[in-house]
C-alpha cells in the first residue's frame, strides 16, 4: 500500500539550531513530492515541492529538501531555526495516476525556543 | 483575492445529528478534497472529487456523505453513522487533471467539529 512515513512527531530545538525532519515513501513508480507547513491557527501552506530535476530543492523561508531515490527519502532541512517557525510540518506524496490523491505522512510538530 | 473559505470555523452537534461543512473556492479549481485531521495521524482523504457531478471515496469514506452539483462548491455532510466525527476538517483543492500531478493542493481554514 502506498504511504508516507514521518519519524519524528515532535521536535524540540533551540533557536539557530539545525533542522532535519525524516520523510520516507513507499515505492510506488514516479511519485511528486510535497511539503506543507501549518503554523498554529493558520491553514496549511506548501513549503516546497519536487517534481523532477535538480534533487535539492529550495521553498520558502530558508527551508530545502533533498530527493534521494534510493532510499526513498525526501527529508526537510533548514540550517538555522526560528522561534517563527514553531508549526507542524507535513510530508506528502503524489503517486499519480488516475486519482492525483496526496497522501499525507502523520506530522511533526517543531517547537523552537527562544 | 482567491482562496478556498470553509465555514463554520467550530461547529457543535448533538449525537445523531447529521451536520454539513461548507467548503466554496473561487480559485478556478477543478478538482476539491476533504481531509479530516486528528492528532498524530496526519490528514486522511475522506471524498475527493476530480470534476462536477462526480466524485469517490477517499480512504476514510464510511459515515460522510458530499456532493459536487457547482465547480466551486463541495460541502461535507457528517452523518450519524460517523463512529467518531469529532475532528478537525480540511478542504482542498487543486488544478484539474489536465494540468497533470504537478499542481499542489491549497487549502482552507478547515473546520472544528465536536459533537457534544
Amino acid at each position: 500500500a502506498q504511504s508516507v512515513s514521518q519519524h519524528n512527531h515532535h521536535v524540540i530545538l533551540s533557536e539557530a539550531a539545525s533542522l532535519e525532519l525524516g520523510c520516507n515513501y513507499s515505492y510506488g513508480g514516479t511519485v511528486n513530492l510535497f511539503w506543507y507547513v501549518q503554523y498554529p491557527g493558520q491553514h496549511l501552506q506548501l513549503l516546497l515541492k519536487y517534481f523532477s530535476g535538480d534533487p535539492l530543492v529550495k521553498g520558502i523561508k530558508g527551508f530545502e529538501a533533498e530527493f534521494i531515490k534510493s532510499k526513498f527519502s525526501f527529508n526537510l532541512r533548514k540550517p538555522s531555526v526560528q522561534w517563527s517557525d514553531t508549526a507542524e510540518y507535513f510530508c506528502a506524496v503524489n503517486y499519480g495516476g488516475a486519482t492525483n490523491k496526496l497522501i499525507f505522512g502523520t506530522g511533526t510538530l517543531l517547537a523552537v525556543q527562544p | 483575492d482567491g482562496g478556498i473559505t470553509q465555514s463554520p470555523k467550530y461547529l457543535f452537534r448533538k449525537e445523531g445529528q447529521n451536520v454539513t461543512l461548507s467548503c466554496e473556492q473561487n480559485l478556478n479549481h477543478d478538482a476539491m478534497y476533504w481531509y479530516r485531521q486528528d492528532p498524530g495521524q496526519g490528514l486522511r482523504l475522506i471524498y475527493y472529487s476530480q470534476i462536477v457531478n462526480d466524485f469517490q471515496k477517499g480512504d476514510i469514506a464510511e459515515g460522510y456523505s458530499v456532493s459536487r452539483e457547482k465547480k466551486e462548491s463541495f460541502p461535507l455532510t457528517v452523518t450519524s453513522a460517523q463512529k467518531n466525527p469529532t475532528a478537525f476538517y480540511l478542504c482542498a483543492s487543486r488544478l484539474g487533471r489536465a494540468s497533470g500531478d504537478r499542481q499542489p493542493q491549497h487549502f482552507g481554514d478547515g473546520t472544528r467539529l465536536s459533537i457534544l
